[in-house]
């Protein structure tokens, strides 16, 4: 069946710094790849989302990589802050339609001061 | 825009009893809502597609009879946990779906945390 991997599981980084978080998926008719930041106890918060028109999309600090030869995407988070600080998830819809998704197994994210 | 609410945030219910979760969103209508479980430290796992006037579909594994969900309007989806045992214990995040075909973005509300003792 369809899968989202996501690594790392967890990443510790330096206040200003960036970070990197990858994820692959393995249907080839995915064409939606959203990413979603969850703070403890709160339901997920839609960051950034790219469809398979584009290659790159970014928005202020954040930014997001899709490869769809390889069937990988990318988040990029630059100059880092403390409330960076929490869960990431990358998804990727099932089958062309963007409204069922898949989600990777997360990717939780230490900003140190 | 695109706000998704839920109610309650937390609940707390003896073993054999039911609860009731309501899930709206606030500024759009989603003909479609999705309903997940989490559970600690872990990912979102889907567990059924809630569809506005029909009945919802239910992934593999997820008892039907148990998590009965209804979509009586475009902005409102509800899961009752039915006969409610402590293993029900969970995080439940609801979420709707905004926009129509290459545009629609899903949008999540803040969970439910259910405690059964």
């Amino acid at each position: 069946g369809e899968n989202v991997e996501q690594h790392p599981s967890t990443l510790s980084v330096q206040e200003g710094d960036s970070a990197v978080i990858k994820c692959t998926y393995s249907d080839s008719a995915s064409n939606y790849f959203p990413w979603y930041k969850q703070e403890l106890g709160k339901g997920p918060q839609l960051i950034i989302d790219i469809r398979s028109n584009v290659g790159e999309k970014k928005d202020q600090r954040i930014a997001v990589t899709l490869n769809k030869t390889a069937k990988h995407f990318s988040l990029h988070i630059t100059e880092t802050q403390p409330e960076d600080s929490a869960v990431y998830f990358c998804a990727a819809s099932i089958g062309s339609s963007a409204s069922k998704i898949i989600f990777g197994s997360g990717t939780r994210l230490s900003i140190r001061p | 825009g695109a706000v998704v609410s839920q109610h309650p945030s937390r609940v707390i219910c003896k073993s054999g009893t039911s609860v009731k979760i309501e899930c709206r969103s606030l500024d759009f209508q989603a003909t479609t809502m999705f309903w997940y479980r989490q559970f600690p430290k872990q990912s979102l796992m889907l567990m059924a597609t809630s569809n506005e006037g029909s009945k919802a579909t239910y992934e593999q594994g997820v008892e039907k009879d148990k998590f009965l969900i209804n979509h009586a309007s475009l902005t409102l989806s509800t899961l009752t946990v039915t006969s409610a045992h402590p293993e029900d214990s969970s995080f439940y995040i609801c979420s709707a779906v905004s926009g129509l075909g290459s545009t629609d973005t899903q949008y999540f509300g803040p969970g439910t945390r259910l405690t059964v003792l």
